[in-house]
């Protein structure tokens, strides 16, 4: 079982273009939640999606950001139009029933 | 909203010795965790307590969960350098639709 998949490990972005972070659950697992923390933080919950539905985004900016997680492949959060205060750890996680598994997280630099 | 509240924020200790780090949360909820996290690296699972009593203990680790005081405490016992870490509680419940919240973290430096 190979965990928690996140990639890219680290992005750079320069101001005002797009970022992508893909995310593929533990095997079986049917959520998937992200997370950003930000510097000698702790970690702020994003959005929880199950296959095909956002089940709560309640904590995802109301513009520029988005999440899916479709049928097949693997869950993407989406930043568009990228500013320095999006510069943070992005970590996604899975869970089964209680619990989460969370990948190595994706460490986003924007310039 | 939920909060989760960890003291202390920061703590420098010696080798061999003892500390307790605490974690208040502010809704009702069965489900406690602990995690660790390193410098750059992601969340390591720790401890997962479920009832009221629970106690675990790995090592020179042992977490407990009291959830009529709403307060879990994770113990170091003779404490080495390896142990130095971020510790990360958090609680989810049904009522937070199984997201979870997690405490502000201890940052914890063990001295030679």
């Amino acid at each position: 079982n190979a965990g928690v998949m996140q990639n890219p490990r680290h992005l750079v972005r320069r101001r005002g273009q797009e970022a992508r972070l893909r995310c593929s659950p533990m095997k079986g697992h049917s959520h998937v939640y992200w997370y950003r923390q930000l510097p000698e933080e702790g970690l702020k919950f994003m959005v929880y999606l199950q296959k095909e539905n956002i089940i709560d985004e309640s904590g995802m900016p109301k513009e520029r950001f988005s999440a899916e997680f479709p049928k097949e492949g693997p869950s993407i959060l989406r930043i568009q139009q990228v500013v320095r205060g999006d510069s943070a750890a992005y970590f996604c996680a899975s869970s089964l029933n209680y619990g989460y598994t969370f990948g190595s997280g994706t460490r986003l630099t924007v310039v | 909203e939920l909060k989760v509240e960890q003291n202390p924020l920061f703590l420098s200790m010696q080798e061999g010795k003892n500390y307790t780090i605490y974690c208040n949360y502010s809704t009702t909820s069965d489900r406690l965790y602990w995690y660790r996290q390193d410098p750059g690296k992601s969340l390591e699972s720790l401890f997962v307590l479920l009832s009221n009593g629970a106690v675990k203990q790995e090592g020179r680790l042992m977490a407990s969960l009291d959830t009529k005081a709403r307060l879990s405490t994770l113990h170091i016992t003779a404490a080495v350098h390896d142990l130095s870490a971020t510790y990360f509680c958090a609680v989810d419940s049904t009522d937070t639709g199984n997201q979870f919240y997690f405490g502000t973290g201890t940052s914890l430096t063990v001295i030679p």
